[in-house]
């Protein structure tokens, strides 16, 4: 099992471009969640999906901030347009069970 | 309204002694805690749990204390090692139904072991 995959893992951008960031669960695992992590509020919840289907997007900060599911195997998190007080690490982290999360290593965004 | 609070940004403990690493909630919903490790450039990993019928939970030289009263638990890590250096994230769960549930995190804590 190859665990949580994000893509890209560093990501460099300038403000008011787009940016996508992506994220393949655990195979089996029906839940998924976006974190983002930075020094002043940790790690905070952006959005979560159960089934493919978005439950709980309240952690979302903006509209500039979307996320999709397609299928069981893919998420994306996107950033349209990007602003330098996004820079931080994006997590995504996959669950079967309550106590089951399994994060991936993380994209490191930059916004300059 | 951090509903999770890890007062502490750091820790230094020597090899060999006790590393006691804080944690606070204001939500008396919560009914289950877990703490994670992270190391720099990974993901968060789960270390231990703790569900709030009980008040301790061991697992080898980790274990974790839960005061419901207090709204306050603690992970107790004896003896301490270097390679427990890390960031270590308190988290905490409601039981609001269906088989999975979102996690609210701390800020979590520098630990670091000087050998």
């Amino acid at each position: 099992d190859a665990g949580v995959i994000q893509s890209p893992r560093h990501e460099v951008t300038e403000m008011g471009q787009e940016v996508t960031l992506r994220c393949k669960p655990i195979s089996g695992h029906n839940s998924l969640f976006w974190y983002r992590q930075t020094m002043m509020r940790g790690l905070e919840l952006l959005i979560y999906f159960n089934n493919n289907v978005p439950i709980d997007d309240s952690g979302m900060p903006e509209d500039r901030f979307s996320a999709k599911m397609p299928n069981a195997s893919f998420s994306t998190l996107k950033i349209q347009p990007s602003e330098p007080r996004d820079s931080a690490v994006y997590f995504c982290a996959s669950s079967q069970r309550r106590y089951g999360y399994t994060f991936g290593s993380g994209t490191r965004l930059t916004v300059v | 309204d951090q509903q999770v609070k890890q007062n502490s940004p750091s820790l230094s403990v020597q090899e060999g002694r006790i590393s006691i690493l804080n944690c606070d909630y204001t939500n008396s919903m919560f009914d289950y805690f877990l703490w994670y490790k992270k190391y720099p450039a990974e993901g968060p990993t789960f270390l231990i749990s703790i569900s709030s019928i009980k008040d301790k939970n061991e697992d080898g030289r980790f274990t974790v204390f839960l005061n419901k009263s207090a709204k306050h638990l603690s992970l107790h890590i004896v003896p301490s090692q270097p390679g427990d250096s890390a960031v270590y994230f308190c988290a905490a769960s409601t039981n609001s139904g269906g088989s999975n549930y979102k996690l609210t995190f701390g800020k979590g804590t520098l630990l670091t072991v000087n050998p």
